[in-house]
C-alpha cells in the first residue's frame, strides 16, 4: 500500500536555526498538509496546500512558517528561525480529494529545539 | 466553533472487557467525523468514518447528532487494541480535520 513518507523521523536544532521538514505524498494525490502535535497536546492543523498554492492556514502559521512543494514530488515545511515552542512532532497528509476519508499521513518528524 | 471533545486522556479496561471511548463535537452544519487510531511508534491510521458505518477490527462507531456525539465501541477488548485513539472531523468548505485530544486505550491481560 502506498505510503507518505517524511524525514527526518527526529531532528535536534538550536533555537534561532531554520529547519526544512520534507515529505513524499502518495503520488497520485493532490492535496498536502502538515499538522503538529505539540507532545501532550492535540494534533493540530498547520496548512492546506493545493494547486501549487496554499488553500487554508491556520493562527499557528504564522511567517516564520513556509511550505513548498519545490520538484512535483516533495512537499516540505520550512520553519525560519525556530523557537522553543516549535518543539513537536510535525505530520505530513496528502490527499486524493477534499472528502476527509482519503486524507494519509505520515509516521511524523520529531522537532526538538533547544 | 468547530470543536472535537474527547474526555478521558486514559481509558484502561481489562482483556474481554467492553470499551467505549467518548467523543462530542461541536459543529453548526453536517459534520463527517472519523476515528484515527495511533499504535506505539506508529502513523495515524483512519479506522472508522461514520459515513461508510463499517465495523474495523471489532470496533464501532454511530454518529448522534441529538447528542453530538460519535463514541467508539467493542465489546471485547484486545491487548492488541491498546494505542492513541483520535477523534476527527472534517467539516464543509474547509479541508481539514479538527482532532481531539486523543484518548490512550491499555487493555490490560
Amino acid at each position: 500500500e502506498p505510503e507518505v513518507t517524511q524525514t527526518p523521523s527526529h531532528q535536534v536544532t538550536q533555537m534561532g536555526q531554520e529547519v526544512i521538514l520534507r515529505c513524499v505524498p502518495i503520488s497520485n494525490h493532490l492535496y498536502f498538509y502538515w499538522y503538529r502535535q505539540i507532545l501532550g497536546q492535540k494534533v493540530e492543523f498547520l496548512v492546506s496546500f493545493y494547486n501549487n498554492e496554499i488553500s487554508e492556514k491556520s493562527e499557528i502559521f504564522d511567517d516564520q512558517f513556509s511550505v513548498e512543494r519545490p520538484d512535483g514530488s516533495n512537499f516540505t515545511l520550512k520553519i525560519r528561525s525556530t523557537k522553543l515552542e516549535d518543539s513537536a512532532m510535525y505530520f505530513c497528509a496528502s490527499a486524493v480529494d477534499r472528502n476527509g476519508n482519503t486524507i494519509y499521513f505520515g509516521e511524523g518528524s520529531w522537532l526538538t529545539v533547544v | 466553533a468547530q470543536r472535537v471533545t474527547q474526555p478521558e486522556k486514559l481509558l484502561s479496561v481489562f482483556k474481554g472487557a467492553p470499551v467505549e471511548l467518548k467523543c462530542n463535537y461541536s459543529y453548526s452544519g453536517s459534520p463527517e467525523l472519523f476515528w484515527y487510531v495511533q499504535y506505539s511508534r506508529q502513523r495515524l491510521q483512519l479506522l472508522l468514518r461514520h459515513i461508510s458505518r463499517e465495523s474495523i477490527k471489532g470496533f464501532t462507531a454511530d454518529l448522534n447528532k441529538g447528542e453530538t456525539s460519535f463514541h467508539l465501541k467493542k465489546p471485547f477488548a484486545q491487548e492488541e487494541d491498546s494505542a492513541m485513539y483520535y477523534c476527527a472531523l472534517h467539516g464543509g468548505a474547509t479541508n481539514k480535520l479538527i482532532f481531539g485530544t486523543g484518548t490512550l486505550l491499555a487493555v490490560q491481560p
